[in-house]
C-alpha cells in the first residue's frame, strides 16, 4: 500500500544513547516533514524538508539532526537523547499541492 | 507559535448526535485542513477550505471558515461510535500547502 512507513514503532532509550528514526514515502512527495506529538500541547514541527538533499528547521529543532539523501527517505536523528526527548515521532509527506499530508504511524520513543 | 487552538478540548455525545469543533488561529492563512487522529494512529487528512471558501462538506463533515473572526468549525452529523477520535486543525499560511501548523486538538467520544 502507497504512503508513509515509519520504523522503528516502538523504542526505549537511555539517556545520552543516539538513534535515527527512519520515514520512507513511496508517493514521489517533494516535502517531508517530522513532528513531534505531546500530551496537550499538539503536534510541534522539528524539522522539514522541500526537497532531496534539503533540510530546514521547524518550531523545536534542538537536539535532533535530519538527513534527506534520498528523495523517499528523511532519517531523524538523537545525538544524545534527553528525558524531555520522550513522545511521539510522526513522519509525514506532501507534493506541496492540495489535498494535504500523508502521515505515518508514528514511533513511540521512551528516554529513561 | 502561530498555533490553532481547538476548542473545545474534549467533548463527549450520544450516537446520533452532531458534533461541532471550533479552531481558532492568529495570523492570515491560505488554507484550513481538518484531520482526525484514532488512538495510537497517524493522522488522516478529512478536508481542505481554502481562504477564499466559506463552507465545504464532504459526507457528514461540513466545515465552515470565517477569516474575518480567523475561526472555522468543523461539524459532524449524525456522530457513530467510529467517529471516536481527536481531531486536529492545521493552517497553511504563506507557503499554502507546503507547510502547516497543527494546533492541540478536540478529542470525541461517541458513545452508543
Amino acid at each position: 500500500n502507497a504512503g508513509v512507513t515509519q520504523t522503528p514503532k516502538f523504542r526505549v532509550l537511555k539517556t545520552g544513547q543516539s538513534m535515527t528514526l527512519l520515514c520512507a514515502q513511496d508517493m514521489n512527495h517533494e516535502y517531508m516533514y517530522w513532528y513531534r506529538q505531546d500530551p496537550g500541547m499538539g503536534l510541534r514541527l522539528i524539522h522539514y524538508s522541500v526537497g532531496e538533499g534539503t533540510t530546514a528547521k521547524g518550531e523545536v529543532p534542538d537536539g535532533y539532526n535530519v538527513s534527506r539523501l534520498k528523495k523517499q527517505n528523511f532519517l531523524l536523528g538523537l545525538e544524545s537523547a534527553a528525558p524531555s526527548q520522550t513522545s511521539v515521532y510522526f513522519c509525514a509527506s506532501s507534493s506541496g499541492q492540495p489535498p494535504g499530508y500523508t502521515f505515518g504511524s508514528g514511533t513511540r520513543l521512551t528516554v529513561v | 507559535s502561530q498555533q490553532g487552538e481547538e476548542d473545545p478540548q474534549a467533548l463527549s455525545i450520544q450516537e446520533g448526535e452532531n458534533a461541532t469543533m471550533n479552531c481558532s488561529y492568529k495570523t492570515s492563512i491560505n488554507n484550513l485542513q481538518w484531520y482526525r487522529q484514532n488512538s495510537g494512529r497517524g493522522l488522516v487528512h478529512l478536508i481542505l477550505i481554502r481562504s477564499n471558501e466559506r463552507e465545504k462538506h464532504s459526507g457528514r463533515l461540513r466545515v465552515t471558515l470565517d477569516t474575518s473572526k480567523k475561526s472555522s468549525s468543523l461539524l459532524i452529523t449524525a456522530s457513530r461510535a467510529a467517529d471516536t477520535a481527536s481531531y486536529f486543525c492545521a493552517t497553511g499560511l504563506n507557503t499554502g500547502f507546503q507547510k502547516l501548523v497543527f494546533g492541540t486538538g478536540t478529542r470525541l467520544l461517541v458513545s452508543p
